[in-house]
């Protein structure tokens, strides 16, 4: 099994659909990270969940709402998305506190295309 | 407030030549630690090396080099004799003590074409 898993890899929803990005980590570690990536621009850090526990959400809008239910899964549930929404949906996880190296450990990431 | 800048959007070589990214960074910190990632076209950012601010010491890892100046704030990669295979976007990024610090800032990714 890989480290991080996201699914699905593509998604094209419509601005009326309600979809949901999945990610697991087989890390064992103990915070988890969504990141946007939009073409020609940083990774935007969206949410971070530490012990299962929201500990950023950075001023993203509501159409995104995040779900950490245990520490090895994470998901995105998305719905009355934009077309400005359309971007590579990155996952993550890393190990806080002792241990800490500072490497996240990514998925592969989510296309989502809004039409 | 953290800030990484990566000048250069896109890069393209010929197989065998060097290419060096360049990467600016910004922080009021005194302890802070630099990163280079590597995203090749499968999406998954991998993790190529991590420096700390108190070491300034260059580092070589096979065809991957690093030079960190604290001076100039900047920590600029290299990749010598360059592969089809290095081709992919490159992001470096910034974060502060490690501890509990979860908030890494990356540039906007450098795009490395490495031409047969």
């Amino acid at each position: 099994e890989t480290g991080v898993t996201q699914t699905p890899r593509h998604l094209v929803m419509g601005m009326t659909n309600k979809k949901s990005l999945k990610c697991e980590q087989h890390l064992g570690h103990n915070a988890m990270y969504w990141y946007k990536q939009s073409a020609k621009k940083p990774l935007e850090l969206m949410f971070v969940y530490s012990l299962e526990e929201r500990v950023e959400n950075n001023s993203v809008p509501s159409r995104f709402s995040p779900e950490c239910p245990n520490s090895s899964h994470l998901f995105l549930h998305l719905h009355t998305l934009q077309p400005e929404d359309s971007a590579l949906y990155l996952c993550a996880s890393s190990q806080l506190g002792v241990g800490n190296t500072g490497e996240l450990f990514f998925g592969e990431g989510s296309r989502l295309t809004v039409l | 407030a953290q800030k990484v800048t990566q000048a250069q959007t896109e890069i393209s070589v010929v197989e065998k030549e060097d290419v060096t990214l360049d990467c600016v960074y910004e922080t009021r910190d005194t302890t802070y630690y630099l990163f280079w990632y590597k995203q090749p076209p499968s999406g998954e950012l991998v993790f190529l090396i991590r420096r700390n601010s108190f070491d300034e010491q260059n580092e070589i890892s096979g065809r991957y080099s690093w030079n960190f100046q604290k001076s100039t704030s900047s920590f600029n990669f290299t990749i010598t004799a360059s592969q089809v295979v290095d081709s992919a976007v490159y992001f470096c990024a910034l974060s502060g003590s490690l501890l509990n610090d979860y908030k890494l800032s990356f540039g906007a990714g450098t795009t490395v074409t490495v031409r047969a």
